[in-house]
């Protein structure tokens, strides 16, 4: 079984809004991953959790908060977002950090009024 | 230079024939490869990894990877209307821990 699973599928939200997106994996994978996918574009790595810590943020704007509750689960806060923001956000995961092969969720995506 | 490059197509093939989609990437140090089909509007799936020269079969797909020449290929044989996505190329440089895609193929299969 490789399956990723995130909530909620379509999420429209208006600037100022606060909500979240939320991921979970049951394979026992030790590393997760968000990441955000424009049209046409490939993803853009955002964050990575190894072993429910956070070991790389990649610049990404505090209106975006990652949250790691445990190690079968991965949150992503919202608030205050831009338009701009609208986007595919991308859940994965990996057996562990030094495992390089991700499963991805099926995203949530997402409208910023 | 980008990190990892693809040629966005659209790639178009009739129905039954191989179609071949290539990569090149600019890290030496990058140690596995990884190709994922994305349809539209979904997320990418792992077709194929490869971490050693060489060829690398699974059904109707043949990875390759030539590290000296900093290149990997998806060879699709016998190609369906429904294998027609965006196939993505991802790399992973060696201790970063995370993924560098590149910008994707588009692949038209024509019936």
């Amino acid at each position: 079984d490789t399956e990723v699973t995130q909530t909620p599928k379509h999420l429209v939200m208006g600037m100022t809004n606060k909500k979240s997106l939320k991921c979970e994996q049951h394979m026992g994978h030790r590393a997760m991953y968000w990441y955000k996918q424009k049209a046409k574009k490939p993803p853009e790595l955002m964050f990575v959790y190894s072993y429910e810590k956070l070991s790389i943020n990649e610049s990404v704007p505090s209106r975006f908060s990652p949250e790691c509750p445990n190690s079968s689960l991965l949150n992503l806060h919202l608030h205050a977002l831009q338009p701009e923001d609208s986007a595919l956000y991308l859940c994965a995961s990996s057996q562990d950090p030094g495992a390089n092969t991700q499963y991805f969720g099926p995203g949530t995506r997402l409208t910023v009024l | 230079q980008k990190e990892v490059e693809q040629n966005s197509g659209p790639l178009s093939v009739p129905e039954g024939a191989i179609a071949s989609l290539n990569c090149t990437y600019s890290d030496r140090g990058s140690q596995s490869f990884f190709w994922y089909r994305q349809y539209s509007g979904k997320s990418p799936e792992l077709i194929m990894s490869i971490y050693s020269n060489g060829d690398k079969e699974d059904g109707r797909f043949t990875a390759q990877l030539n590290k000296a020449s900093q290149y990997v290929s998806l060879l699709i044989r016998d190609s369906q209307p429904s294998d027609s996505a965006t196939y993505l190329c991802a790399v992973n440089k060696g201790g970063r821990r995370a993924l560098t895609f590149g910008s994707g193929t588009r692949l038209q299969v024509q019936p």
